[in-house]
């Protein structure tokens, strides 16, 4: 199973960048990682996507080490509207049949302070 | 374009009862993916559909099921409700099957409250 093990919590100040490490031991060759923000009473919203090494959008960057068992979502600056959840996913290979299920964790709730 | 909705957005059942839900993938979308959202569980898969067939699922009753249409819109059903049914369920749609690069991007959700 492709498990992620992330932080329950998380503090920060307004202005601050805040890293959210995720543990994914098991990930498999085909998996991508995926982060997702969600506020509450609405949907997961996506937020970026890596295979390895690192990605950056407008919003944050991902940096995932050569082994690939962990990654970080690195969010520059934050402000109080990123006040949410933060889950890490790491994708199941769809060419690997239905043997492959895909698990969301708690996700880490981020308090953005002013 | 428009985003991935989900009808009802609220619904309020009786323990026994069965109930379906909706789903409208973003145009173009072929995959679709339901979930379910508890406060204590998080969330947790259902299962997907792709091109009309239900590629993977998660590990729930056979109570809960779905299909999807030749238009990529989807359906789950629930029956013999029970309390501990009371959840957020997503709906979420990708351009392909989950994982392979395809971000997901959900709806608002349905609120199924089960008394």
């Amino acid at each position: 199973l492709a498990k992620t093990t992330q932080p329950i919590s998380m503090d920060s100040y307004e202005g601050q960048e805040v890293n959210i490490t995720c543990s994914h031991n098991n990930i498999a060759t085909n998996d991508y990682i995926t982060w997702y923000q969600q506020f509450p009473s609405q949907g997961p919203r996506f937020i970026i996507q890596g295979y390895k090494t690192k990605v950056t959008n407008e919003v944050a960057s991902l940096f995932i080490p050569a082994d690939r068992k962990s990654s970080t979502l690195s969010l520059p600056r934050v402000s109080l509207s990123d006040t949410a959840v933060y889950y890490c996913l790491v994708g199941d290979d769809p060419y690997a049949g239905n043997n492959r299920k895909l698990i969301w964790g708690l996700g880490t709730s981020l308090a953005v302070n002013p | 374009k428009a985003g991935v909705t989900q009808t009802p957005r609220y619904l309020i059942k009786t323990r026994g009862q069965q109930v379906t839900l909706s789903c409208s993938p973003i145009s173009g979308h072929r995959s679709v993916s339901w979930y379910q959202q508890t406060p204590g569980q998080g969330l947790q898969f259902l299962f997907e559909y792709f091109s009309e067939t239900q590629r993977n699922k998660g590990n729930f009753p056979g109570r809960f099921s779905g299909r999807q249409f030749s238009n990529s819109r989807s359906e789950m059903n629930v029956s013999t409700l029970e309390l501990g049914d009371s959840a957020l369920y997503l709906c979420a749609s990708s351009r392909g099957p989950r994982g392979g690069g395809y971000e997901q991007y959900f709806g608002p959700g349905t609120r199924l409250t089960v008394t």
